[in-house]
């Protein structure tokens, strides 16, 4: 199984609102991330998970909250999001920390802020 | 800090010719590269990998990168594309010292015309 999995595809949410994004990974990996792209543009990386700790945070606004429960789960929890906070999210796990090891997508999840 | 640079945002061909998409990188320490593909309203895949050893590395699907040291590129390249192929192509560096992350280029977007 090398699939990322996300859930929801697809989000709409109000800026009052609070909802959440669900990553899921079964490859016995022990990094993931969490991407944001815009239309027409790469992804950027929000944040780092490794060995299920928090290691590296862009400088996301805290209306953003990450989390791991464990390590095939990877959630991203959004409150008082921002309609410039619409974008498709992207989680992404590897094997190992590192930077030589390649990067799994999942198929995103398009947020709609209203 | 390492940067990417993809001379080319859109290349148009037609069905059947070669195509090459243009990457360039810069970084003070040794690098691993990465090319990626993201069809339309889906997350990213990866195409191919540079870590060490021979500098030209193939995809399954006829795709072929070269690494070039002096010139810092990593060119993709294809003989004959195919409609299929249609799709915006990401490349990607990680430095050695540089943890997780993957710094992206802006896309190049492939449209292969019948």
């Amino acid at each position: 199984d090398t699939e990322v999995t996300q859930t929801p595809k697809h989000l709409v949410m109000g800026m009052t609102n609070k909802k959440s994004l669900k990553c899921e990974q079964h490859m016995g990996h022990r990094a993931m991330y969490w991407y944001k792209q815009k239309a027409k543009k790469p992804p950027e990386l929000m944040f780092v998970y490794s060995y299920e700790k928090l290691s590296i945070n862009e400088s996301v606004p805290s209306r953003f909250s990450p989390e791991c429960p464990n390590s095939s789960l990877l959630n991203l929890h959004l409150h008082a999001l921002q309609p410039e906070d619409s974008a498709l999210y992207l989680c992404a796990s590897s094997q190992q920390p590192g930077s030589k090891n390649e990067q799994y997508f999942g198929p995103g999840t398009r947020l709609t802020v209203t | 800090a390492q940067s990417v640079t993809q001379l080319d945002s859109q290349v148009p061909v037609f069905e059947e010719a070669p195509v090459e998409l243009r990457c360039n990188y810069s970084s003070s320490v040794s690098v691993y590269l990465f090319w990626y593909v993201q069809y339309p309203n889906q997350g990213l895949q990866l195409l191919l990998k540079y870590l060490s050893g021979s500098t030209l590395v193939e995809s399954i699907n006829g795709f072929e990168a070269e690494f070039n040291k002096s010139q810092t590129s990593f060119h993709l390249r294809k003989p004959s594309v195919h409609i299929s192929d249609t799709a915006e192509y990401f490349c990607a560096v990680s430095a050695g010292n540089a943890g997780n992350m993957l710094t992206f280029g802006g896309g190049t977007r492939l449209m292969v015309k019948p």
